[in-house]
């Protein structure tokens, strides 16, 4: 049973720049979060998507934007990119519904020079 | 304002003894309270949980303590093992054990277990 997966493992981009990462939930999962944690830092909710819709948000600008498909697959989208952006990316799905933990994928680290 | 506080940011113990991780919370709205283990190049994952009309929950060598009043929950590993050296997070949620609710992470306490 593959967990939640992530791409890519590794980003570089400049300032100014927009990125997208992706997000497979594991199977069975409809529910997907993401998070960002800098260094040294716990991972800090940006916001979650159930039904292709953002149900939370986090304190987060609204360059940071997302997107759940029919698959339950997500993506994160940051546009205008800081330096403060540089973080790993964390992706965690769960089911609506359901007792349980959120399962976290490996992450994406992006780094912005 | 840090919601979900982790004051010890290491810890290191020997191979058998107890560890004890240790973790403060501020918001009375937080029901529901995890812990997590993060290796290096690998995403959290989950350790245990525990409801807050529970005081305690045991799972193996895990344990987790959860007092109210003090608005304090500590995880205690007996016997500590090396494959325990990780870095472990502490989480909570308004959302009981419900696991759609967004977390609340503390910054980490990194645990050493050597021989």
């Amino acid at each position: 049973d593959a967990g939640v997966t992530q791409s890519p493992t590794h980003l570089i981009k400049t300032r100014g720049q927009q990125v997208t990462l992706r997000c497979s939930p594991k199977s069975g999962h409809d529910t997907v979060s993401w998070y960002q944690q800098a260094l040294g830092q716990g991972p800090q909710f940006i916001f979650q998507y159930y039904e292709e819709e953002e149900r939370q948000r986090g304190n987060f600008p609204d360059r940071f934007s997302g997107h759940q498909f029919p698959n339950y697959s997500s993506e994160l989208n940051v546009n205008a990119l800081l330096l403060g952006d540089s973080a790993l990316y964390l992706c965690a799905s769960s089911q609506t519904g359901h007792y349980g933990e959120q399962y976290f994928g490996p992450g994406t680290r992006l780094t912005v020079t | 304002d840090q919601q979900v506080k982790q004051n010890s940011p290491s810890l290191s113990v020997q191979e058998g003894r107890i560890s004890i991780l240790n973790c403060d919370y501020t918001n009375s709205m937080f029901d529901y309270f995890l812990w997590y283990k993060k290796y290096p190049a690998e995403g959290p994952t989950f350790l245990i949980s525990i409801s807050s009309i529970k005081d305690k929950n045991e799972d193996g060598r895990f344990t987790v303590f959860l007092n109210k009043s003090a608005k304090h929950l500590s995880l205690h590993i007996v016997p500590s093992q090396p494959g325990d050296s990780a870095v472990y997070f502490c989480a909570a949620s308004e959302g009981g054990a419900y696991n759609t609710d967004k977390l609340i992470f503390g910054t980490g306490t990194r645990l050493q277990v050597f021989p």
